[in-house]
């Protein structure tokens, strides 16, 4: 395993169109999170995972915004009927644990997203 | 909600000078980690505070955790190019909850 895995790598999308992003996560690791990154900002929180119960959601997020992980494993984060504020870095990153120094995290590549 | 503020928000500093960079929450962390993300790249985690009033050191780099454990710091000592990037704290309010990350510290360094 060499670490958080996204897919794909970008994506270019029409304004209406449903986009899915896939996040494969180290292994091991329980905890699971979605964060969304623009330009000189910092990742913005999404949702998380714990195992596969979603313990939260962003109420920043619209209800355009579903992920899932249906097995505790990878995850998937869509996005339906797309709009050009959903253009960002969509970041995925895992963790072992959710407290004490179990709690690193390990970020993907991300995938940028563009809707034009 | 819980908010994770920094400052400055950018710093150009000539090569071989300190930097610092401060981190503060609204609420009270369970602990605070520090990631670097290189221009193009994806944040990589630096290190994790944990304890109130920790410091804890790597090579140049010096990072403290309050003791009221709301605010931190990142300290680079004589910065090199390499130290190029953006800094994030990021931090864990208590235990099961959401690490939640700060807008950051761009660092620009002269040579």
């Amino acid at each position: 395993d060499t670490g958080v895995s996204q897919n794909p790598r970008h994506k270019i999308t029409k304004r209406g169109q449903n986009v899915t992003f896939r996040c494969d996560p180290i292994s091991e690791h329980n905890r699971l999170y979605w964060y969304r990154q623009t330009l000189g900002q910092g990742p913005e929180f999404l949702t998380y995972f714990q195992n596969e119960a979603q313990l939260e959601k962003s109420r920043l997020l619209s209800d355009r915004f579903s992920a899932e992980r249906p097995k505790g494993s990878f995850s998937t984060l869509e996005i339906q009927r797309t709009e050009q504020g959903d253009s960002a870095m969509y970041l995925c990153a895992s963790s072992l644990g959710p407290s004490g120094y179990d709690t690193e995290a390990f970020f993907g590549q991300g995938t940028r997203l563009t809707v034009v | 909600g819980q908010q994770v503020m920094q400052i400055p928000q950018y710093q150009h500093v000539q090569e071989g000078e300190d930097f610092t960079t401060y981190c503060n929450s609204s609420t009270t962390l369970s602990n605070i980690q520090w990631y670097k993300q290189r221009p193009g790249g994806h944040p990589v985690f630096l290190i994790q505070l944990v304890k109130s009033g920790e410091v804890k050191k790597q090579k140049r780099l010096t990072f403290q955790f309050g003791e009221a454990k709301k605010n931190s710091s990142l300290h680079i000592t004589a910065t090199q190019t390499t130290d190029v990037g953006t800094y994030f704290c990021a931090g864990l309010r208590e235990y099961g909850n959401k690490l939640v990350f700060g807008a950051g510290t761009i660092l620009r360094v002269k040579s």
